[in-house]
């Protein structure tokens, strides 16, 4: 079965550069979530999209944007990167009538050094 | 704002043994879903198993199940015939039901250990 994509899944980055990470839902679901997980701790949610409209903001940096598709992919775009941006990114989608259920990617692994 | 909480921060658990993991939530809602979820060192998250607030029965899957106290906010794991690959960290995490695209709200995590 086909299963949430996330790209790239490590990426390493300098303080103050910019970053975008990408999310490919599983198809027919057309809702995103993204989810940072911090060393040693739970999953936290930023942001999420349905049918390309943001449906819900959590501690999103102002300095983190993201979006939805037409396509219903994600970007999650991040600027001014900060050492404690280093974290797991995790993309979750969701089906068009199952919604209580979120099917998560593998990761993005991003360094900030 | 909802809050889930695990006490146990590590489990132990023997192999072909019966171990249980604790969760609280707090919430002025009456409709939601709680879920755990299991992380494997590869740090992939899988879902374990679902409970929706408004079913009284404990949902099960195969050596998983729940003991859901809803007066008490409490939702437990119960892993019977513990295996090597059931270690992991797990999850609990809490989902509102008051809207389509409501997002997960996680526990601290329980890193479980089986031994052989």
């Amino acid at each position: 079965a086909a299963g949430v994509i996330q790209s790239p899944r490590h990426l390493i980055k300098e303080k103050r550069e910019t970053a975008t990470l990408k999310c490919y839902p599983i198809p027919r679901h057309d809702t995103v979530y993204w989810y940072q997980q911090g060393p040693g701790q739970d999953p936290q949610f930023l942001i999420s999209f349905y049918e390309k409209m943001q449906s819900d903001k959590g501690s999103i940096p102002d300095r983190f944007s993201a979006q939805q598709f037409s396509d219903y992919h994600s970007e999650l775009n991040m600027s001014s990167l900060e050492l404690g941006d280093s974290a797991l990114y995790f993309c979750a989608s969701s089906p068009r009538y199952v919604k209580y259920e979120q099917y998560f990617g593998p990761g993005t692994r991003l360094t900030v050094t | 704002a909802q809050t889930v909480t695990q006490s146990q921060p590590e489990m132990s658990v023997q192999e072909a043994e019966t171990v249980t993991l604790s969760c609280t939530y707090d919430t002025s809602e009456s409709d939601y879903y709680l879920f755990w979820y299991k992380q494997p060192p590869s740090r992939q998250m899988i879902l374990v198993i679902r409970q929706e607030a408004y079913k009284q029965q404990n949902a099960t899957e195969n050596r998983f199940s729940v003991n859901f106290q809803k007066a008490a906010k409490s939702f437990s794991l119960k892993i019977s015939d513990s295996q090597l690959g059931d270690a992991a960290m797990y999850f609990c995490a809490y989902r509102s039901a008051r809207t389509s695209y409501g997002k997960l709200t996680f526990g601290q995590g329980t890193i479980l250990t089986v031994h052989p």
